[in-house]
């Protein structure tokens, strides 16, 4: 069983990068695609991007500019660094296993079915 | 950008159906996920590719995808269901909607 680990401070100073790692226990990191989602205080999911195995990447336009991905294959981890980041960036941050392919009719579907527990991280001087 | 858009709550009486919807432009052109997120935990798949449900996902959980809406229903429901839904649809990204809170009256 697939499991997922999020680490890193839970306190971050405005201005500066947030960086998270997630390590993956329990199966292989090769063959898919890792993601992060992040979780404001009493609001809704929004998805910050994800890293294939191959090592491309998708982010969400509307933090594209400050967002990075990585991945280590040998340490079964990927990391999320987010730069600049002020009191809106303050959440819950969720790592998660995406899982994507083509139907018969080249219909493309994907989803996440294997997620993290999450780490709070709040933006504070 | 695509835009995926719920009620904000629901509410059920207990053994009753629930129906949340989850509404954006020809979704039924897509595929739509739901996640179920109960208080203090991480969101849990419930549904894929609009009707599939993972291995230990209880079958009162069921999915449907047409024209603009996709509804996750929920028959017979219990009290341990009462849970923030989240629809999830590709758009060359990753698309979420907004939540609904499902509330067990």
């Amino acid at each position: 069983q697939v499991q997922l680990q999020e680490s890193g401070p839970g306190l971050v100073k405005p201005s500066e990068t947030l960086s998270l790692t997630c390590s993956v226990s329990g199966g292989s990191i090769s063959n898919y695609y890792w993601s992060w989602i992040r979780q404001p205080p009493g609001k809704g999911l929004e998805w910050i991007g994800y890293i294939s195995y191959s090592g491309s990447s998708n982010y969400n336009p509307s933090l594209k500019s400050r967002v990075t991905m990585s991945l280590d294959t040998s340490k079964k981890q990927f990391s999320l660094k987010l730069t600049s980041v002020t009191a809106a960036d303050t959440a819950v941050y969720y790592c998660a296993r995406k899982f994507g392919d083509f139907d018969a009719t080249s219909h493309y579907y994907s989803y996440m079915d294997v997620w993290g527990k999450g780490t709070t991280v709040a933006v504070s001087s | 950008s695509y835009e995926l858009t719920q009620p904000p709550s629901v509410s059920v009486s207990p053994g009753q159906t629930a129906s949340i919807t989850c509404f954006g432009d020809k979704l039924g052109n897509k595929y739509a996920s739901w996640y179920q997120q109960k208080p203090g935990q991480s969101p849990v798949l419930l549904i894929f590719q609009d009707k599939k449900r993972p291995p230990g996902i209880p079958e009162r959980f069921s999915g449907s995808n047409s024209g603009d809406t996709a509804t996750l229903t929920i028959s017979g429901t219990q009290a341990m269901d009462e849970a923030d839904y989240y629809c999830q649809a590709w758009d060359s990204s990753v698309v979420f909607g907004g939540g609904t809170k499902l509330t067990v009256l």
